[in-house]
């Protein structure tokens, strides 16, 4: 399996600050054959189901504030929020999607307001 | 607007056995794999598996044994839904589940709005 690590476990940031989250696969998610990271981020409130955010590992979903972004590409991602909102309080999964069973996810980032 | 909607539920008893059901309103169901996945309580995401129209299926072959051998995911193209089937639960199956729109090779766009699931005598 593919096994991913996200770090840090939690994160409190000031409102309008920057939040940056990291996960890192055990072996890489690029595909040579069209070039795509098979990467996803989703976010998670109480009460809620996953939200997918991000695809193609900075592919912006529709209808998500730009004020989110991906990058990164092989085994090291990092997701960015760049100026954090209330709204933004959450649990920050990442995710790969690569050829073969299993998908598996990171362990979750809890992210707060400082 | 693509919607999944489930239902099932939601009090088990020691062995009895979990059956959740997941419907796509408002778009092609065709095209897709479907996935099933679970949060147990205080844990991270697991998938469980995926089957699309066709009745092609794959299962997590890293799932603990006692709960591969007691899953089953299924699907009725004519009303557009896919099911669960765990048998035999026990409280180490309690979690929320969700269904959602994607799997192996394409990433979970649409999902339910989850189900949880508690197991108790």
């Amino acid at each position: 399996d593919i096994v991913m690590t996200q770090s840090p476990d939690s994160l409190a940031v000031s409102l309008g600050e920057r939040a940056t989250i990291n996960c890192k696969s055990s072996q890489s998610v690029l595909v040579r054959s069209n070039s795509q990271n098979y990467l996803a981020w989703y976010q998670q409130k109480p009460g809620q189901p996953p939200k997918l955010l991000i695809y193609w590992a900075s592919i912006r979903e529709s209808g998500v504030p730009d004020r989110f972004s991906g990058s990164g590409s092989g085994t090291d991602f990092t997701l960015t929020i760049s100026s954090l909102q209330a709204e933004d309080v959450a649990i920050y999964y990442c995710q790969q999607y690569y050829s073969a069973p299993p998908l598996t996810f990171g362990q979750g980032t809890r992210l707060e307001i400082k | 607007q693509v919607q999944l909607q489930q239902w099932g539920a939601g009090l088990l008893k020691p062995s009895e056995t979990l059956s959740l059901t997941c419907a796509v309103y408002g778009g092609s169901f065709s095209g897709y794999y479907y996935s099933w996945i679970r949060r147990p309580p205080g844990k991270g995401l697991e998938w469980i598996g995926e089957i699309n129209h066709s009745d092609n299926t794959n299962y997590n072959p890293s799932l603990n044994p006692s709960l591969k051998s007691r899953v089953t995911i299924s699907v009725d193209t004519s009303r557009n839904q896919f099911s669960l089937s765990l048998t035999s639960v026990t409280a180490a199956d309690a979690a929320f589940y969700y269904c959602a729109r994607g799997g192996v090779a394409d990433r979970l766009a649409l999902w339910g709005q989850g189900t949880l699931v508690t197991v108790s005598s």
